[in-house]
């Protein structure tokens, strides 16, 4: 089946740096991606949608000039946190859809703690 | 008021038996329902999805959509260990995978030996 990989799954970060989240779609064209966040505990909460060539549409409450997504071919969305704070370490979640089927691909996840 | 809201148990169900999981949503233009399984620490994944009004059958899970009420339940027969997990539920405005999915809080189902 379709298999949508995340890279990296963990990663820690000092507090004012930025990381890259990266979401590829291995064997299909993605021409639509969705980047969630969980905290412990908590539901996923979408943050955006994001179709390729297109700019990324943001969840009310989400500030897009902090979390920037680019999704600029149809395999590879990213997901950049800028400036990270402790309260952004979460689980962050992207999944895709192609252009054929009605099928959402879950990526595995990645982990980012800030410290 | 949450647009899709779970009982976020935990729901302990001895095994064997039927766990039954329920979800209701606010947005009653909403089209497509999903239930999904997520282990600690794991993407969710999908169990089921379901689009008209009744109950969907795939092996030892039924799914129950009942639009008027705005309810959507999950049931799960034969319950095994294997089954204990957090359960979400999650709707659709659209009938595409285009469209974004709003996901419940969960419910944490734990079955006992």
């Amino acid at each position: 089946g379709a298999v949508v990989s995340q890279h990296p799954s963990w990663v820690i970060c000092k507090s004012g740096t930025s990381v890259k989240i990266e979401c590829r779609s291995l064997d299909f064209q993605a021409t639509t991606m969705f980047w969630y966040r969980q905290f412990p505990k908590q539901s996923l909460m979408l943050m955006a949608t994001s179709n390729e060539g297109s700019k990324a549409t943001y969840e009310q409450g989400v500030e897009k000039d902090k979390f920037l997504i680019n999704h600029a071919s149809l395999t590879l969305s990213t997901l950049t946190v800028t400036s990270a704070h402790p309260e952004d370490s979460s689980f962050y979640i992207c999944s895709a859809s192609g252009r054929s089927g009605n099928t959402i691909y879950f990526g595995e996840g990645s982990w980012l703690t800030v410290v | 008021q949450k647009e899709v809201e779970q009982n976020s148990g935990p729901l302990s169900v001895p095994e064997g038996a039927i766990a039954s999981l329920n979800c209701t949503y606010s947005d009653r233009g909403s089209q497509s329902f999903f239930w999904y399984r997520q282990y600690s620490g794991k993407s969710p994944e999908l169990i089921m999805f379901i689009y008209s009004n009744g109950d969907k059958e795939d092996g030892r899970f039924t799914a129950q959509l009942n639009k008027a009420s705005q309810y959507v339940s999950l049931l799960i027969r034969d319950s095994q260990p294997s089954d204990s997990a957090t359960y979400l539920c999650a709707v659709s405005p659209g009938y595409s995978s285009a469209s974004k999915i709003i996901f419940g809080s969960g419910t944490r189902l734990s079955i006992r030996p």
